[in-house]
């Protein structure tokens, strides 16, 4: 257990809906970090963020966004959903932003775009 | 970013020694390199990283080749479970956020 807490574990829709993914970092943590996986993708990074504020920034589409929380948890918007995002979606946390950081991942959140 | 470059698999017996490969020719010298593995139905978990010197922990070690532009993963003796996806990674020293995991390479250990 990586103390990085992710909800819901499974997620069904249809395309065009609109979902929230919820991320709650470990203890102490200030940093989260949200990442999809896709068979033919890989691991890709979507964005991070650092108490509250947006860090950086990688292959995130428009259709989606998401935030910080002043207790730290971190929710990762999906709209106008297509297929092609089904995928497992990733938060990972760590208490700072530094490249020697160790990254702690969640379970996943699985979601299914029918 | 920097890329890193990983066999697409290997085998290893039970009980024998693993090196995996990571080849990281661009890395720059604020690059830290960090391993994960990721199980099967499981979120990535993390190995080992280093900076410019071999590393050890409970779970593995960290070889670092001198010009640091390849480094390899070394389990002591595999058990069955540490079949999994392995990564090598690189994280800028002021911000770890846009690292890229690559492809990865997938271990199987046979009985």
């Amino acid at each position: 257990d990586s103390g990085v807490t992710q909800t819901p574990k499974h997620l069904i829709t249809a395309t065009g809906q609109r979902v929230t993914l919820r991320c709650s970092p470990r203890s102490g943590d200030l940093s989260v970090y949200w990442y999809q996986q896709s068979l033919d993708q890989g691991l890709q990074f979507l964005i991070q963020y650092y108490n509250g504020e947006e860090r950086a920034k990688g292959n995130i589409l428009e259709r989606f966004s998401a935030q910080q929380f002043p207790d730290l948890h971190s929710e990762l918007n999906l709209s106008s959903l297509e297929l092609g995002d089904s995928a497992l979606y990733f938060c990972a946390s760590s208490v700072a932003t530094e490249g020697r950081e160790t990254q702690y991942f969640g379970p996943g959140t699985r979601l299914l775009v029918l | 970013d920097a890329k890193t470059t990983q066999p697409n698999s290997m085998e290893s017996n039970e009980e024998e020694p693993v090196h995996l490969p990571c080849n990281h020719s661009t890395i720059s010298g604020t690059d830290y390199i960090h391993w994960y593995r990721q199980l099967p139905s499981q979120g990535p978990e993390y190995v080992i990283h280093g900076l410019t010197s071999n590393v050890n922990n409970r779970m593995a070690s960290l070889a670092i080749a001198e010009d640091r532009k390849s480094s390899t993963l070394i389990l002591h003796r595999a058990t069955l479970r540490d079949a999994a996806v392995y990564y090598c990674i690189l994280r800028d020293w002021t911000n770890a956020g846009k690292s890229t995991f690559g492809d990865g390479t997938t271990l199987t250990v046979k009985p």
